[in-house]
């Protein structure tokens, strides 16, 4: 029973360059959405997705795209990476509804 | 949108004491009130939650509770252990926006043998 599954688990980004952390769930959730954990200030919600095809922008977008294709993927793209990037990111997923978030184990990225 | 303060950010007990961590929100409409454990190295893990029609919930050693009038909620840890020692999360949602949670600064706890 995987869960919630992200990759990579930690990645090194010069300034300018893009990437894209994977993430996948295989408990059938509508909600999916990625958070960012900075020091001091919690999890901010970046993007989040309430089914395939549709997806919306959290609290802190800017910088960011996502995609939502499938029930089960759900990716986060780094356009141009800069150093206002380097955090920890999460995926995370639940029923549609309110109810327990589950959580990957993060994604640690260092943008130099 | 939604604001969610949780106070303190750092907190030291002895082992058997009890801890307290305090969250205030700003939305009305918010209706689900959920508190997220995350041990080193991992994701946050849910380990209570409240909706807005009950006022007090209890688990074993924790509990929480709600007063919708001050729009604050509060998670109560008794007979504190080493292994409560983590970073707590509060979070509040309205369910406008599928199950969009907006959660707190955290709080680090560190129980004391």
């Amino acid at each position: 029973n995987a869960g919630v599954t992200q990759t990579p688990k930690f990645q090194v980004l010069k300034t300018g360059q893009s990437m894209t952390l994977q993430c996948a769930q295989d408990m059938n959730h509508e909600y999916m959405s990625w958070y960012r954990q900075d020091p001091g200030m919690g999890l901010r919600l970046i993007h989040y997705s309430v089914g395939a095809g549709i997806t919306d922008q959290g609290e802190v977008p800017n910088g960011y795209n996502v995609s939502r294709s499938t029930t089960e993927d759900f990716p986060l793209r780094l356009l141009s990476a800069a150093p206002s990037q380097t955090s920890v990111y999460f995926c995370a997923s639940s029923r549609l509804q309110t109810g327990e978030l589950f959580f990957g184990e993060g994604s640690r990225l260092t943008v130099l | 949108g939604e604001n969610v303060e949780q106070h303190p950010s750092t907190l030291s007990v002895q082992e058997g004491d009890s801890a307290v961590i305090k969250c205030t929100y700003s939305d009305s409409a918010s209706n689900y009130f959920p508190w997220y454990k995350q041990e080193l190295g991992k994701g946050p893990q849910l380990i209570i939650d409240i909706r807005s029609n009950v006022g007090e919930k209890k688990d074993q050693r924790i509990a929480v509770t709600l007063n919708k009038t001050a729009k604050h909620f509060s998670l109560h840890i008794t007979e504190t252990q080493p292994e409560d020692s983590a970073v707590y999360f509060c979070a509040a949602s309205n369910g406008a926006a599928g199950n969009k949670l907006t959660f707190g600064g955290g709080t680090r706890v560190l129980v004391k043998p």
